[in-house]
């Protein structure tokens, strides 16, 4: 989707690294969230925004933060990656009156 | 919070039958339900939606339809093509609130 972009596409980390994932919109949505998905766990919710500096935790937040200065970027940040995070992440934005759509994710292994 | 079930979490069918999958949910406040088709490698993508206001939605070959009383909804797909073998995933939320999704359901087509 071309309103969603996020970075890297792809990472490879060390286990006690600090990681930051970027997702950036071109939609001026208000909603942004973060998604990780696993095999046989479908897309489990991490953390989301409802708007700057505004953000709650989702199903499996712990070893996550997230921060939201501006509109457009959603940063999801491991403080020190562990190889139980590594994982696909996909960020998604919404609005009020429009369902919620993904950007193409980010592969991350943690070794 | 809410908890969403889906099932079956496999399904092969020949190329035109039909296909149902199943979703019930926890939460009486949800009243948003839609489904996402991921094909491998790719993002998920909304393939169709329905409100707790409307009992069926259909959109071709797909049609959804919603029992608010027993909590659970289902997608149907009928004459199936190999086109349509993916991961279907279900959510529920209140709308314009994060989704929580089901654990997923491949489908396989063959000819």
């Amino acid at each position: 989707d071309a309103g969603i972009t996020q970075s890297p596409r792809h990472k490879v980390t060390e286990t006690g690294t600090p990681v930051t994932l970027r997702c950036h919109q071109t939609e001026n949505h208000r909603y942004m969230y973060w998604y990780r998905q696993d095999p046989g766990h479908g897309l489990r919710l991490i953390h989301y925004s409802y708007g700057v500096k505004d953000t709650d935790k989702g199903e499996v937040s712990d070893g996550y933060s997230v921060s939201r200065s501006k509109t457009e970027d959603f940063l999801l940040t491991l403080e020190s990656a562990t190889s139980s995070q590594t994982s696909v992440y996909f960020c998604a934005i919404g609005r009020e009156d429009q369902p919620q759509h993904f950007g193409d994710g980010t592969r991350l292994s943690i070794l | 919070g809410e908890n969403v079930e889906q099932h079956p979490s496999t399904l092969s069918v020949q190329e035109g039958d039909s296909a149902v999958i199943k979703c019930t949910y926890s939460d009486s406040a949800s009243n948003y339900f839609p489904w996402y088709k991921q094909e491998l490698g790719k993002r998920p993508q909304l393939i169709i939606d329905i409100r707790s206001n409307v009992g069926e939605k259909k959109d071709q070959r797909i049609a959804v339809t919603l029992n608010k009383t027993a909590k659970h909804f289902s997608l149907h797909i009928t004459e199936t093509q190999p086109e349509d073998s993916a991961v279907y995933f279900c959510a529920a939320s209140m709308w314009g609130t994060a989704l929580i999704f089901g654990k997923g359901t491949t489908l396989s087509v063959s000819s």
